[in-house]
């Protein structure tokens, strides 16, 4: 089983809409957890930390359960701008250190 | 500041060839790492360091090497390149805690015929 699991998508939205992806975790010691964005052929970029009460920026709402070790975030009113690989990430004390695990990541299309 | 630099951008190679992936920030952070990252895999951890003059294996280290001379670069070597090394390989740095965002450089594409 991998450590980071996410909806394998693509996801397909019309502008507008409001679109929800899931990550599952396995390291029930993990420590930080964060949303990372990547465009097409372009290098991932930090979206959002994640924080246990749960957090909003702007249109983006990131939640976290830590008995369930699940992470969501939602995307509301979908711009053609949000079309993009979303990472869900997670900071472990393991194997190697302290290091981020990324999950494989889900395509987001926003289409007009 | 120019954050996370990477060269080349592309690279062909042949296999058995040999050739070191450049990676320099200008954040002074003390920790920096290595992924490559193949479709459908996610970015898995290559080589790390936490500071200069120590470094370590991560997930996938077979068949690349590191070093940490300075704070500011962490070079990857490929000692004699295979088909199976062909990915996007990305550098990335950040503060030692965990909490701290990670900033990543453009990535270098590579390609092993």
């Amino acid at each position: 089983r991998k450590e980071v699991e996410q909806d394998p998508g693509p996801f397909n939205v019309p502008e507008g809409a409001t679109v929800a992806f899931n990550c599952t975790y396995s390291n029930s010691a993990s420590q930080s957890f964060f949303w990372y964005r990547q465009d097409c052929r372009k290098e991932p970029k930090l979206l959002m930390s994640v924080y246990s009460s749960g957090n909003e920026d702007g249109r983006f709402t990131a939640q976290l359960n830590r008995a369930s070790q699940y992470i969501s975030l939602l995307i509301r009113d979908s711009k053609l701008s949000d079309s993009a690989t979303y990472l869900c990430v997670v900071n472990n004390r393991g194997n190697y250190g302290q290091n981020f695990v990324f999950g494989p990541g889900t395509r987001l299309s926003v289409l007009p | 500041n120019a954050g996370v630099t990477q060269t080349p951008k592309f690279q062909v190679l042949k296999t058995g060839q040999s050739m070191t992936l450049q990676c320099a920030q200008d954040m002074n952070h003390e920790y920096m790492s290595w992924y490559r990252q193949d479709p459908g895999m996610g970015l898995r951890l290559i080589h790390y360091s936490v500071g200069a003059g120590i470094t370590d294996q991560g997930e996938v280290p077979n068949g690349y090497n590191v070093s940490r001379s300075t704070t500011e670069d962490f070079p990857l070597r490929l000692l004699s390149a295979a088909p199976s090394q062909t990915s996007v390989y990305f550098c990335a740095s950040r503060w030692t805690s965990g909490g701290h965002e990670q900033f990543f450089g453009p990535g270098t594409r590579l390609t092993v015929l």
